[in-house]
């Protein structure tokens, strides 16, 4: 059965970079039929898609964040990372990561989710 | 403001039928994309109801149903029980964005 599970700092001060990984169990990374993606919630808000990763290294950022977003894949750790950089106060909700399945990659729901982890931006 | 919409809240009584609606645009529901339904109950991971449009993973009950047409796709909930109280979240993507989206979300109450 596939999990995954976030971690990283639950605290970063505004300006810097949040880094966080999602390490994968119970199934592969490199596996061709899935895409690796993460999501955010802000307090009391709704579900924001914030970029997905292919095995092979391939990214698909939300345009709202491409300039402070990379994401990245490890396939030898199995894991796959978010990093985003200049952090604000607006930042600050659970970050959930998800493997995504479909057909075709527009059609892809995300399936299963992480737990979540909550990252604070404050100094 | 979300790319898709949804009512803020939904309530029924146990054992009634209630619907949830999430309305898009022709670039995202309009067009061929799929609609996908999750179920978050408070403090936990969103969870995958219906994906596809219509089809229920392993372990969904049959009391969930979806559908779409046109611009709008529905989730039905069936023999409503005080379990299901949740916040549901539809998901499509979107071409003019080049992403996924999600719905504002749903609260649904159980009177």
């Amino acid at each position: 059965q596939l999990q995954l599970q976030e971690s990283g700092p639950g605290l970063v001060k505004p300006s810097e970079t949040l880094s966080l990984t999602c390490n994968v169990s119970g199934g592969s990374t490199r596996n061709r039929s899935y895409y690796w993606g993460w999501v955010r919630q802000a307090p009391g808000k709704g579900l924001e898609w914030i970029g997905t990763i292919y095995y092979s290294g391939a990214t698909y950022d939300n345009p709202s964040l491409k300039s402070r977003l990379a994401i990245s894949v490890d396939a030898s750790k199995n894991q796959f990372s978010l990093k985003l950089t200049s952090v604000t106060a607006a930042d600050t909700a659970v970050y959930y990561c998800a493997r995504q399945a479909g057909s075709l990659l527009e059609w892809n729901w995300f399936d299963p989710w992480g737990q979540g982890t909550l990252v604070i931006v404050s100094s | 403001q979300s790319v898709l919409t949804q009512p803020p809240s939904v309530s029924g009584a146990p054992g009634q039928r209630v619907t949830i609606s999430c309305t898009g645009s022709g670039s995202n529901i309009g067009t061929h994309y799929d609609v996908h339904w999750y179920r978050q109950l408070p403090g936990t991971a969103p969870k995958l109801l219906i994906y596809g449009n219509t089809n229920r993973p392993s372990g969904v009950p049959a009391r969930f149903s979806g559908s779409k047409s046109g611009a709008t796709a529905s989730l039905t909930i069936t023999g409503l029980q005080a379990e299901d109280e949740a916040d549901y979240y539809c998901q499509s993507y979107d071409s003019s964005l080049s992403g996924w989206v999600f719905g504002g979300g749903t609260k649904l109450t159980v009177l």
